[in-house]
């Protein structure tokens, strides 16, 4: 099955500078890889996501980044403030079972002031 | 517009015991999702109701199981609790297809003493 690695697991930054998470995948049949931002005692919250026909996609301050050759994909944070501090986990599922995704194991990221 | 709804949200049980856990999806929201998070582990698949059929099931035990209802909401039973079941479960929903991603609900969190 599909195995999902997520690193760092902590990542502090300063306020203003950039957070780069990168996951890799097992399974080259994925197609769909979201982002998920938890705050302590909250929901997952969906914030980007790309698949696979996509290289690149942006939201403001969030990119992702995907690379199907080498099976990772990134999360870039520009100007990172206070309240992007959280943990972030990056997802993997393909088109006959998207809805099962294969989780990373989660950054914790500390924006300090 | 509602989220995905989550109860109860708290739920404290002894071993042997069983729980069951609700969920409703957002409006026009016909795929459930139900996954479990372990404390300070990432999000493990549990369950998928895609349009009200059962649609794929993770690896756990037969003793957690699961209903759906016509109105798309969905229950997750657990039976002869053990005390690794201690975990947020958290249900999400999406469109069919999984179109837009996977929205999450609050969660239910789950103490087995």
């Amino acid at each position: 099955g599909e195995n999902v690695e997520q690193h760092p697991s902590t990542l502090s930054v300063q306020e203003g500078d950039s957070a780069v998470i990168k996951c890799t995948y097992s399974d080259s049949a994925s197609n769909y890889f979201p982002w998920y931002k938890q705050e302590l005692g909250k929901r997952p919250q969906l914030i980007i996501d790309i698949r696979s026909n996509v290289g690149e996609k942006k939201d403001q301050r969030i990119a992702v980044t995907l690379n199907k050759t080498a099976k990772h994909f990134s999360l870039h944070i520009t100007e990172t403030q206070p309240e992007d501090s959280a943990v972030y986990f990056c997802a993997a599922s393909k088109t006959d079972s998207w809805g099962k995704l294969q989780f990373g194991a989660g950054t914790q990221v500390v924006v300090t002031p | 517009e509602a989220g995905v709804t989550q109860s109860p949200t708290h739920l404290i049980k002894t071993r042997g015991q069983q729980a069951t856990l609700r969920c409703s999806p957002i409006s026009g929201h016909t795929s459930v999702y139900w996954y479990q998070q372990a404390l300070g582990l990432g999000l493990q698949f549990l369950l998928w109701y895609d349009e009200g059929e059962e649609r794929n099931r993770g690896n756990f035990p037969p003793r957690c199981s699961g209903r759906r209802f016509p109105n798309y909401s969905s229950e997750l039973n657990v039976n002869a609790l053990e005390l690794e079941d201690s975990a947020l479960y958290l249900c999400a929903s999406s469109q069919p297809g999984g179109t837009g991603g996977l929205f999450f609900g609050e969660g239910s969190r789950l103490t087995v003493l």
